[in-house]
């Protein structure tokens, strides 16, 4: 089975510190994503990236950047964190081919910020 | 663009109750169809899918079809039990040149009593 792992399943952060993230995948995935989750709100993606070294903004990229180095490897950077930025994040990844595969999610990281 | 509908939670009912979510889409082209679930302080887990018209999606005594005359996917159980507590998500692929994106539905609590 695919995994795909996030480093921290709990994450206390202080306000203006920069943040990583980190999302690693074991099999190969083109494409690989970071959502928020909120209550009411739903799965907002964030950041995705396609590719080695590629990157796009999803609906919600303000205050956050992504790396990509490797292929296995995508990591979300809260530059300054804010309270408003205490969510669940999650990490997901895919096959390329139109979004016919689905994704497989990660555990997801709570990241809550003071 | 995509995007999904599936009927608001919280769902309640009793253990081997019968469980239907309701979940429509509108899409251009033929998209893939999903069903998530989401167990609490998990990531999402994919539960189902199908990726063409009158194809059944199932898994763990769950079931779901996809019915391009009606845009519906509609996920069902025969008799639920508590371990199925969660919220369960309905998405679609978004169309080929969109990297692989999912489209997700707002997520249906379901609580399952014994």
């Amino acid at each position: 089975d695919v995994k795909v792992t996030q480093s921290s399943r709990y994450l206390v952060k202080r306000t203006g510190e920069k943040v990583f993230l980190e999302c690693v995948q074991d099999m190969d995935h083109e494409n690989m994503f970071w959502y928020r989750q909120d209550p009411g709100l739903g799965l907002r993606l964030i950041y995705f990236s396609y590719d080695v070294k590629m990157k796009e903004k999803g609906d919600i990229p303000e205050g956050y950047s992504v790396s990509r180095e490797k292929k296995e490897r995508f990591s979300l950077i809260l530059e300054s964190a804010s309270t408003n930025q205490t969510s669940m994040y999650l990490c997901a990844s895919s096959l390329g081919g139109g979004g016919r595969y689905g994704y497989t999610f990660g555990s997801g990281t709570r990241l809550t910020v003071v | 663009g995509n995007s999904v509908t599936q009927m608001e939670g919280p769902v309640t009912l009793s253990e081997e109750a019968f469980l239907t979510i309701n979940c429509t889409y509108t899409a251009t082209g033929y998209p893939s169809l999903f069903w998530y679930v989401q167990y609490p302080g998990e990531g999402l887990q994919l539960l189902l899918k199908a990726t063409k018209a009158d194809d059944k999606g199932s898994n763990k005594g769950f079931e779901a079809t996809y019915r391009k005359e009606t845009t519906s996917f509609h996920l069902e159980k025969g008799s639920v039990q508590v371990s199925d507590s969660a919220v369960y998500f309905c998405a679609l692929s978004e169309p080929p040149d969109s990297w692989g994106k999912l489209q997700f539905g707002a997520g249906t609590q379901v609580v399952v009593t014994p």
